[in-house]
């Protein structure tokens, strides 16, 4: 199985501050890359597909990059709906596996 | 407008079996991959295994093969997911979500609201 690795695990930012945040896959996955946002008791949104692909609906502010093994999620300008955690899945090979999540908190 | 509307919440004893319907609405349904990911409390997100309703079952997730049945309705475009033999491990929200794609390659656009599955004696 591939396995998905995020950091940090958890971040404080500010309202207004710029985040990024990291997956890197234990092989290659191309561009096969899906970034997920959840909120507490709510089922997980998708943000980004492809890597760097802008789900309809879904502020630009999100944005994301990367290919091969090593891909980042960027906030550009943090509101106060984005504190939540965050989850990136390869869309490689099944298992569909996901990261552990990386849970951003107000500071 | 695509809806995944899913089955009420369930209490297990250890060693049975749970079975969860996703019934979709708004959209195409047989051949887009239904999956199935479950979140045990205040832990990330456990992709399962899922199907594509026009060819089968996808792959599963090695631990749970032999425990997990994933069958589809097309009649009523329902998908149900099946977990046996449960341990106190399987606590758990369990969601329905389908592929933004017809490969899954896109991620997942559409969720259920999930189904909180409780294994208590």
């Amino acid at each position: 199985d591939i396995q998905m690795t995020q950091s940090p695990s958890s971040l404080s930012a500010s309202v207004g501050d710029r985040v990024t945040i990291t997956c890197r896959a234990s092989q290659t996955i191309a561009t096969f890359l899906n970034w997920y946002q959840q909120e507490p008791g709510k089922a997980p949104r998708l943000l980004i597909y492809g890597a760097s692909s802008l789900q309809s609906g879904v502020p630009s502010r999100f944005s994301g990059s990367g290919s091969g093994t090593d891909f980042t999620l960027t906030i550009s300008s943090l509101q106060p709906e984005d504190f939540a955690t965050y989850y990136c899945q390869q869309s490689y090979s099944p298992p569909r596996t996901f990261g552990q999540g990386t849970k951003l908190e107000i500071k | 407008q695509v809806l995944l509307v899913q089955s009420g919440a369930e209490v297990k004893k250890p060693g049975s079996s749970v079975k969860v319907s996703c019934k979709t609405s708004g959209g195409a349904f047989n051949s887009y991959v239904i999956s199935w990911v479950r979140q045990a409390p205040g832990q990330g997100l456990e992709w399962m295994g899922g199907i594509i309703p026009i060819l089968g079952p996808t792959n599963s997730a090695q631990k749970f093969q032999g425990r997990l049945t994933v069958t589809a309705d097309e009649s009523t475009k329902t998908a149900y997911m099946e977990l046996s033999s449960l341990t106190y491990e399987d606590t758990a929200v369990y969601y329905c979500a389908r592929g933004a794609d017809h490969g899954d390659y896109k991620g997942a656009d559409y969720w259920g609201q999930g189904t909180l599955v409780t294994v208590s004696s």
